[in-house]
């Protein structure tokens, strides 16, 4: 079983749509949750971390659900600039600042104008 | 956000000999880095935790032996696969986080990635 699950779409959107990513993760101990963003043939660069609260950053709002093991990342508005692939990551050592992180297969978007 | 570099970008190489991968972290210090590989349409997998001045820690299923990994100095980590085989034609990727930072010290900084093909 992979630690990190996600749809790996693709999804294609017209340019103003809402699209929502989902995620789930296989270790409970799991800590600390993220969204990546990689575009094509790039490193992956940090979106968002995840907060157990639920946060939002402008155009984009991520949730968790430690009950469910589900994270989810929803895009409003989508820009044509939004268009790559979505990483959900996870930190799986509880109580460790040793920052080991384990990504899902990544969720590709295309937003088209 | 900080910088993280790696060298060299892209390789080609003959099935049986070893390739080493640099990655420098060009503005912070890095006690810790990370090796990352990945395959088309794959995620990332760790491969290891590089670990300045100690030995590094692999994830399970990773052979130590087949990836070696140096970590001599606060800005340089190196990754040599050895006696590489076209199986292992991937992206080998590198990560590093600013633990001095207050504001990104949660945050992995990737280097570029290295795609190695052996031919």
């Amino acid at each position: 079983r992979k630690e990190v699950e996600q749809d790996p779409g693709p999804f294609n959107v017209p340019e103003g749509a809402t699209v929502a990513f989902n995620c789930t993760y296989s270790n409970s101990a799991s800590q600390s949750f993220f969204w990546y963003r990689q575009d094509c043939r790039k490193e992956p660069k940090l979106l968002m971390s995840v907060y157990s609260s639920g946060n939002e950053d402008g155009r984009f709002t991520a949730q968790l659900n430690r009950a469910s093991q589900y994270i989810s990342l929803l895009i409003r508005d989508s820009k044509l600039s939004d268009s790559a692939t979505y990483l959900c990551v996870v930190n799986p050592d509880r109580g460790s600042t040793l920052g080991r992180l384990y990504f899902g297969r990544g969720t590709q978007l295309t937003v088209w104008p | 956000g900080a910088v993280v570099s790696q060298h060299p970008s892209w390789v080609i190489c003959k099935s049986g000999t070893s390739v080493k991968i640099e990655c420098r972290s060009l503005d912070f210090q890095a006690t810790t880095m990370f090796w990352y590989r990945q395959f088309p349409k794959q995620s990332l997998m760790l491969m290891a935790t590089s670990n300045e001045g100690s030995k590094a820690t692999y994830e399970q299923g990773v052979e130590k032996d087949k990836f070696l990994i140096n970590h001599a100095s606060l800005t340089l980590s190196t990754l040599t696969v050895t006696s590489a085989h076209p199986e292992d034609s991937s992206f080998y990727i590198c990560s590093a986080r600013d633990e001095t930072s207050k504001w990104s010290y949660n945050e992995q900084f990737f280097g570029p990635g290295t795609r190695l093909t052996v031919l």
